[in-house]
Formats: C-alpha cells, sequence, structure tokens
C-alpha cells in the first residue's frame, strides 16, 4: 500500500519561501508513476500546483510557475516542493498525490496546512 | 485554462435517495475526467477515473457517464458515509483543473 506523507513547516513569512516535503513509501517514486502538489484554499478550492517524474521532467501550473521548483530525491524516494514569494495567497492545505489511470489522482498524502504570515 | 463548473454547488437529501451530481467543462475534454470524494479534514479520495471506471474498492452504488463536456455522478442509493463534498477534475490539458465541488447534505 503506497503511503505518502507531507511535512514542513507550518508557518512562512510574507515574501519567504515555503519547502514541503512528501515522503512516498510502499513503492519506488521510480516507477512509471508522475507526481503532483495539489493545494486546497477556502478561496480558490483545489489548485493543481505542478508535477515531476522521476526523471526529474517537470510541469507546473502558469499561474505559478515563476514561483515554483518540483524536485525529486530517488535516494529518499522523496519530492519536493519550493514556492517563493508567498503571499498570504499562497495560505492553504498542500497535498502531494500520485498520479494515476487518465492523469487522476489515486493516493494522497493527509494535507499539511500552511499559513503565510507575520 | 479549461474551467469546470459543478452543479449544484450543494444539495440535501435523504439516505436510500438516488443523488446526481454535475459537472461541465469549459471545452470537449473527452473522457478525461475524475471523480473525488472529500470528507472534512480529509484527502480527497478517488470515486472513478476516465469518467466511468470505477476505482478499485468503491462501491458500485458509484457510477460516473458522459464525455465531451457533460460529465455526471450518481449515487444510486446514498448511505451515511456518502455525506460529504464531491470534485471533478479533469487531465484532458497538462494543467488540470477541479471544479469548485458539491456539497452533500443530510436532509
Amino acid at each position: 500500500q503506497v503511503q505518502l506523507q507531507e511535512s514542513g513547516p507550518g508557518l512562512v513569512k510574507p515574501s519567504g519561501t515555503l519547502s514541503l516535503t512528501c515522503a512516498v513509501s510502499g513503492g519506488s517514486i521510480t516507477n512509471s508513476y508522475w507526481w503532483s502538489w495539489v493545494r486546497q484554499s477556502p478561496g480558490k478550492g483545489l489548485e493543481w500546483i505542478g508535477e515531476i517524474y522521476h526523471s526529474g521532467s517537470a510541469s507546473y501550473n502558469p499561474s505559478l510557475k515563476s514561483r515554483v521548483t518540483i524536485s525529486v530525491d530517488k535516494s529518499k524516494n522523496q519530492l519536493s516542493l519550493n514556492l517563493s514569494s508567498v503571499t498570504a495567497a499562497d495560505t492553504a492545505v498542500y497535498y502531494c498525490a500520485r498520479a494515476f489511470r487518465s492523469g487522476s489522482f489515486d493516493y494522497w498524502g493527509q494535507g499539511t496546512l500552511v499559513t503565510v504570515s507575520s | 485554462d479549461i474551467q469546470m463548473t459543478q452543479s449544484p454547488s450543494s444539495l440535501s437529501a435523504s439516505v436510500g435517495d438516488r443523488v446526481t451530481i454535475t459537472c461541465r467543462a469549459s471545452q470537449s475534454i473527452s473522457t478525461y475526467l475524475n471523480w473525488y470524494q472529500q470528507k472534512k479534514g480529509k484527502a480527497p479520495k478517488l470515486l472513478m477515473y476516465a469518467a466511468s471506471s470505477l476505482q478499485t474498492g468503491v462501491p458500485s452504488r458509484f457510477s460516473g457517464s458522459g464525455s465531451g463536456t457533460d460529465f455526471t455522478l450518481t449515487i444510486s442509493s446514498l448511505q451515511p458515509e456518502d455525506f460529504a463534498t464531491y470534485y471533478c477534475q479533469q487531465s484532458y490539458s497538462n494543467l488540470k483543473t477541479f471544479g469548485q465541488g458539491t456539497k452533500v447534505e443530510i436532509k
């Protein structure tokens, strides 16, 4: 059973960088799946942030592309999210998820709340 | 961006009722449409993928249909554990987008 677990600071200052990791267990991150980050805020609902393949090939939401970097660490079987120049609008629950058939997401982490505030 | 619009935004129903939720895409997405159930404080759970394929372990009272721009999720007989918020998501475009959600409440 694949499990995903997000971790990182729950509070980030405005203009700072939000950094999260997602540890994958029960399966290798190098299997033939894409791995995504999705966030959920009361104001904007569910928003896809971007995705990465174990080769390092990544794709991002154009609305966030200038501020987002997603990377993969095969040795640790985890992926990471960096979001720079954050504002209060970036306050959300952040999820990592595995892309399944037809671009659906079959496994999700439990989510981690990140609040942007001074 | 492909916009996904769900209706209704919320509904009240009783146990045993047949419930239908609609999702409309702003352009044709073939059958690249997925449905999720989310309970308060939990991550979304995949119910249906490719419009009409039931995810493993999901009860058969859930079904999905549609293609192009119009899709439906049907719960044939609502159970107490089905009270939740439901989201559609398109994966036709590289920029994946979600509907705004439909909250199913107890009548």
